[in-house]
């Protein structure tokens, strides 16, 4: 397994502004993905981050409403721009540690727009 | 596109009895992994079990077993000898072309 963290852990926003969520892992990996937990919902893979490329976004999520960064093998953010009380949610990153497919999550970052 | 069903929005058992969570999905892919992950109040998403398609046997993981049963595109998961830090919210999700697709998940009470 990995430790893998985030941050920050929580934050209550105003709409309109930008929120940069940082998700740090103990151990090199390949590839890195950041999901969408709305209230009482499923996750949602929002986008799939490889060191060295662009993210490739899902259908209904866009880089300029959720740009992503992944400048080297054990960190990657999630900015969740121009917010509104809609893009309230868990947002959560996960990382395949040993290419079998297995993903392992962080803990979490509950986001509030208000 | 893959979807994944629950079709027990709650389900609830008495500690130290056994219950089981179902699972359906849909898929036209031959090779592809099925996971059980568990969300108990603290958000963490935690990998309970996992099963990949080409193999027969069902996986095992303690307390934890899958009955899969590849033609009927299911996938569920027996808990045995429930215990209190069982309670959670359980996901399945369907592992194929490159990404994860999760179930609305199953919320699980333990009954003292």
């Amino acid at each position: 397994s990995a430790v893998i963290s985030q941050k920050p852990s929580r934050d209550i926003c105003q709409r309109g502004t930008s929120l940069t969520i940082q998700c740090q892992v103990d151990s090199q990996v390949t590839m890195m993905f950041w999901y969408r937990q709305q209230p009482g919902q499923s996750l949602t893979l929002i986008a799939t981050a490889n060191q060295g490329s662009e993210a490739t976004y899902e259908s209904g999520f866009v880089i300029d409403k959720f740009p992503i960064s992944r400048p080297n093998l054990t960190f990657s953010t999630l900015t969740v721009s121009n917010m509104s009380p809609e893009d309230s949610s868990i947002y959560l990153c996960s990382v395949d540690l040993t290419g079998s497919y297995e993903q392992y999550f962080g803990p979490g970052t509950r986001l509030t727009v208000t | 596109a893959q979807t994944v069903t629950q079709s027990q929005p709650e389900m609830s058992v008495q500690e130290a009895e056994t219950v089981t969570l179902s699972c359906t999905y849909d898929t036209s892919e031959s090779d592809y992994y099925l996971f059980w992950y568990k969300q108990p109040p603290s958000r963490q998403m935690i990998l309970v079990i996992r099963q990949e398609a080409y193999k027969q046997q069902n996986a095992t993981e303690n307390r934890f077993s899958v009955n899969f049963q590849k033609a009927a595109k299911s996938f569920s998961l027996k808990i045995s000898d429930s215990q209190l830090g069982d309670a959670a919210m359980y996901f399945c999700a369907y592992f194929g072309n490159e990404k994860l697709t999760f179930g609305t998940g199953t919320r699980l009470t333990i009954i003292p």
